[in-house]
């Protein structure tokens, strides 16, 4: 059972354009978390999606950020207009049922010159 | 809120020394545990749960034990190896929510030979 798969592994873009960073989850999962690992720091959650349906997206931004888990394909995290700050390691995750230990993908470092 | 308080690190010992990472947390619901470990370059694995009080998750030689009265829990291990050397996460999930993860901001373990 191959595990949760994300890519690209490393993303270089420059400001102003746009990121798109795709997870797959493990088969048969159906639920995907986002965090985001900013230098030396935990990580933040950032979204929890379900096969079609965004169930929490507190965590976050409210410009430039989205998120979507459609009903075929890998989940996308997709940036918009990135900024410096934007630079970090972004991890998916994913469980089967949304109440058990959530098994994390080797994560998308995004770098911004 | 809910939030998870580690040990600063970083944290430097001798190959079979004795390991402690000291993990508190506040939540508004009652959480489960965990201690995820992040190696170089790599996406965080699960090394341990509890889920409920007085539990005690182990792995690998690795202990913690869920202290609802002290809202603790701990990571130990007797005797450390230079493959443990590695960032260690303590963090929660609260049920009934979205079951997304708070993380501490992780400490860095490093075992000399």
């Amino acid at each position: 059972n191959a595990g949760v798969m994300q890519n690209p592994r490393h993303l270089v873009r420059r400001r102003g354009q746009e990121a798109r960073l795709r997870c797959s989850p493990m088969k048969g999962h159906s639920h995907v978390y986002w965090y985001r690992q900013l230098p030396e720091e935990g990580l933040k959650f950032m979204v929890y999606l379900q096969k079609e349906n965004i169930i929490d997206e507190s965590g976050m931004p409210k410009e430039r950020f989205s998120a979507e888990f459609p009903k075929e394909g890998p989940s996308i995290l997709r940036i918009q207009q990135v900024v410096r700050g934007d630079s970090a390691a972004y991890f998916c995750a994913s469980s089967p049922r949304g109440i058990d230990e959530q098994y994390f993908g080797p994560g998308t470092r995004l770098t911004v010159t | 809120g809910n939030s998870v308080t580690q040990m600063e690190g970083p944290v430097t010992l001798s190959e079979e020394a004795f390991l402690t990472i000291n993990c508190t947390y506040t939540a508004t619901g009652y959480p489960s545990l965990f201690w995820y470990v992040q190696y170089p370059g790599e996406g965080l694995q699960l090394l341990l749960k509890a889920t409920k009080a007085d539990d005690k998750g182990s792995n690998k030689g690795f202990e913690a034990t869920y202290r609802k009265e002290t809202t603790s829990f701990h990571l130990e291990k007797g005797s450390v190896q230079v493959s443990d050397s590695a960032v260690y996460f303590c963090a929660l999930s609260v049920r009934g929510g979205s079951e997304k993860l708070v993380f501490g901001k992780g400490t860095k373990l490093t075992v000399n030979p």
